[in-house]
């Protein structure tokens, strides 16, 4: 069955710019968590949806970094304003139900900001 | 706060020669531990999981791991490696009392096998 998907895989912006990360989870899969991955460092946290609902965005590093998931189904990460910082690859996770149950991961979005 | 360390970041082996990465963690309460691996070019896949029960786990391709509770850590091993087995890989922890599931990652171990 399909995976997780990403698009697009790749984005180059340029600093200042807005842009708009999309998240397709495993059909049927409740949980959906996004994670920021610098480079040579392992994923770090930034929010987590159960259906429709953002329960945790605690990872989010600024209100520049905002998540939707208004039907419980597809997710769009955006972030305003890019800055260098913001550089990484930003991974997408379902999973069945968040507490028991496995992540599985898309390939990933590598955002760079010029 | 809870976080994981991987005490190897950077390991070189020949084929047939056993593996064993570190992993510790630091978080009191119950949790569910993690290795997950990316291979060149891929995405994040889970090699095993450790959720109670028996500590030593098996994941794929002939991988396991040893929770070891008094010592906060869950190592990687495998007795004899492939050059298939070169890839990045990574320890997570999740608090057992989480309702969101969150995983907290090591920063990660590259594993470069030669032929």
């Amino acid at each position: 069955g399909a995976g997780v998907s990403q698009s697009p895989r790749y984005k180059v912006a340029k600093r200042g710019q807005d842009v708009a990360l999309r998240c397709d989870p495993i059909s049927g899969h409740v949980s959906l968590f996004w994670y920021q991955q610098a480079l040579g460092q392992g994923p770090e946290f930034l929010t987590y949806f159960q259906n429709e609902a953002q329960l945790d965005k605690s990872g989010l590093p600024s209100d520049r970094f905002f998540a939707e998931r208004p039907e419980g189904s597809v997710s769009t990460l955006k972030i305003q304003r890019t800055q260098q910082e913001d550089s990484a690859v930003y991974l997408c996770a379902s999973s069945f139900a968040a507490a028991t149950y496995e992540q599985y991961f898309g390939p990933g979005t590598r955002l760079t900001v010029t | 706060a809870q976080s994981v360390s991987q005490h190897n970041h950077h390991v070189i082996l020949s084929e047939a020669a056993s593996l064993e990465l570190g992993c510790n963690y630091s978080y009191g309460g119950t949790v569910n531990l993690f290795w997950y691996v990316q291979y060149p070019g891929q995405h994040l896949q889970l090699l095993l999981k450790y959720f109670s029960g028996d500590p030593l786990v098996k994941g794929i391709k002939g991988f396991e791991a040893e929770f070891i509770k008094s010592k906060f850590s869950f190592n990687l091993r495998k007795p004899s490696v492939q050059w298939s087995d070169t890839a990045e890989y990574f320890c997570a922890v999740r608090a057992g009392s989480s309702n969101t599931g969150k995983l907290i990652f090591g920063q990660g171990t590259t594993l470069q096998v030669k032929p």
